[in-house]
């Protein structure tokens, strides 16, 4: 099995609003990963935890937050989000650096 | 710098039609090379890692191949379920993380 899963799939928010994105996955990989993509581009890397502690943070502005509560979750918390921050926002793990990565399926942001 | 080009960028082909994408790149030393299918609007779809020159892997009608230079998907008799956008991601030796991506060759299959 090499599901990782994402919630909610759609989200559209204000600019004030706080909101949170989850990720989980039950494969006993040690790295978790946040990528932005933008329509028509690869994805782009914002944060990776390894064992729990945040190891790669890509200078993503402060209003994107992340959080690993525990080996199989990864959250990311939005407050004060731009209109230029709409895109799909992709999870994704590995067993560890180096092995490959499995995407989930993302969240579709709408930031008004 | 390093670099990760893909081509075509967009391949339409017939039904039955075989055809290959290319993925080149230019990185100080390659830990790995993967292939991702992505579907609009949905996560990349992992396919295949390739880590070294002389590699190859097979997948129904996709087979994968790495030379010290570049990559090639080869696609045998495609159908119209392959359509997607088909993404290539190099990773360094010195980064056990990050993946180089590639912008990505769109396939589109006629019937």
């Amino acid at each position: 099995d090499t599901e990782v899963t994402q919630t909610p799939k759609h989200l559209v928010m204000g600019m004030t609003n706080k909101k949170s994105l989850k990720c989980e996955q039950h494969m006993g990989h040690r790295a978790m990963y946040w990528y932005k993509q933008k329509a028509k581009k690869p994805p782009e890397l914002m944060f990776v935890y390894s064992y729990e502690k945040l190891s790669i943070n890509e200078s993503v502005p402060s209003r994107f937050s992340p959080e690993c509560p525990n080996s199989s979750l990864l959250n990311l918390h939005l407050h004060a989000l731009q209109p230029e921050d709409s895109a799909l926002y992709l999870c994704a793990s590995s067993y560890s650096g180096g092995e490959t990565q499995y995407f989930g399926p993302g969240t579709r942001l709408l930031v008004l | 710098e390093d670099q990760v080009t893909q081509s075509p960028e967009a391949l339409r082909l017939q039904e039955g039609e075989s055809s290959s994408l290319n993925c080149s790149y230019t990185v100080s030393g390659l830990r790995g090379l993967f292939w991702y299918r992505q579907d609009p609007g949905k996560g990349p779809e992992f396919l295949f890692t390739l880590y070294s020159a002389g590699e190859e892997k097979e997948k129904e009608r996709l087979k994968a191949t790495l030379t010290k230079k570049e990559s090639f998907l080869h696609i045998t008799a495609p159908k119209p379920e392959d359509s997607a956008t088909y993404l290539c991601a190099v990773q360094e030796v010195d980064s056990s993380y990050k993946l180089i991506f590639g912008s990505g060759t769109r396939l589109l299959v006629r019937p």
